[in-house]
């Protein structure tokens, strides 16, 4: 059972185009992260988000974890085609050690 | 160079054969892990280890093996290789979050 959702699973877009990927759970997370992966390589960390409604920007990305710390997000402005990738978020369920992966983004933007 | 390294990149091998794949950290994190990533399943756990001589299973292990002599090193072994074992390959050791390796293609003929 897959307990991590992505949303959209694929999408396509204009340079300069904002976009906003969506990870949600039923489940509680103490810990959400967010892995950009280009094809051929491994997954890379790009941020970790621990507290309810917390907000992190790493440039033209900005990452949010909900109240209840139940979902994610990650908006992108400006998107450039250095931004393709898959994106993948993942996190520990609350109370457990187990650590889940969402089916992943596939974001191509193109020039 | 720090990091984590799988060998090999590639490997094309035939079903029924035994097949190793190498996974080697040098910041001696304690957790190391091996995934298999497959279009429509993400990626998917198959064991995992704690520490040296600790490992335990994850979502997919039936088909592997694995071992961990050394914090530095965690080889996954496929006892007798099927063609639903064709994958990429990634092995990860967790500091502050995950870290992976490049992955192995793995072809099963």
């Amino acid at each position: 059972t897959q307990l991590l959702e992505q949303s959209p699973q694929f999408l396509s877009i204009q340079e300069g185009e904002n976009l906003t990927v969506y990870c949600n759970s039923s489940s509680v997370f103490s810990s959400l992260q967010w892995y950009r992966q280009e094809p051929g390589e491994g997954p890379v960390l790009l941020v970790t988000v621990v507290t309810g409604g917390e907000v992190k920007k790493l440039k033209r990305l900005t990452f949010q974890f909900g109240d209840a710390r139940k979902d994610s997000s990650l908006h992108i402005t400006a998107a450039q085609p250095g931004d393709t990738g898959l994106y993948l978020c993942a996190g520990v369920i609350s109370g457990t050690y187990k650590y889940i992966f969402g089916t992943g983004t596939r974001l191509k933007v193109l020039a | 160079d720090a990091g984590i390294t799988q060998s090999p990149r590639y490997k094309i091998t035939e079903t029924g054969r035994q097949v190793t794949l190498m996974c080697h950290q040098t910041w001696s994190h304690s957790y190391m892990f091996w995934y298999r990533q497959d279009l429509g399943h993400g990626l998917r756990l198959i064991y995992y280890s704690a520490a040296a001589d600790i490992t335990d299973k994850g979502e997919v292990p039936d088909g592997y093996v694995v071992s961990r002599s050394k914090t530095e090193n965690f080889p996954l072994t496929l006892e007798s290789a099927t063609r639903s074992q064709t994958s990429v390959y990634f092995c990860a050791s967790s500091g502050y979050g995950y870290t992976f390796g490049s992955g192995t293609r793995l072809t099963v003929v």
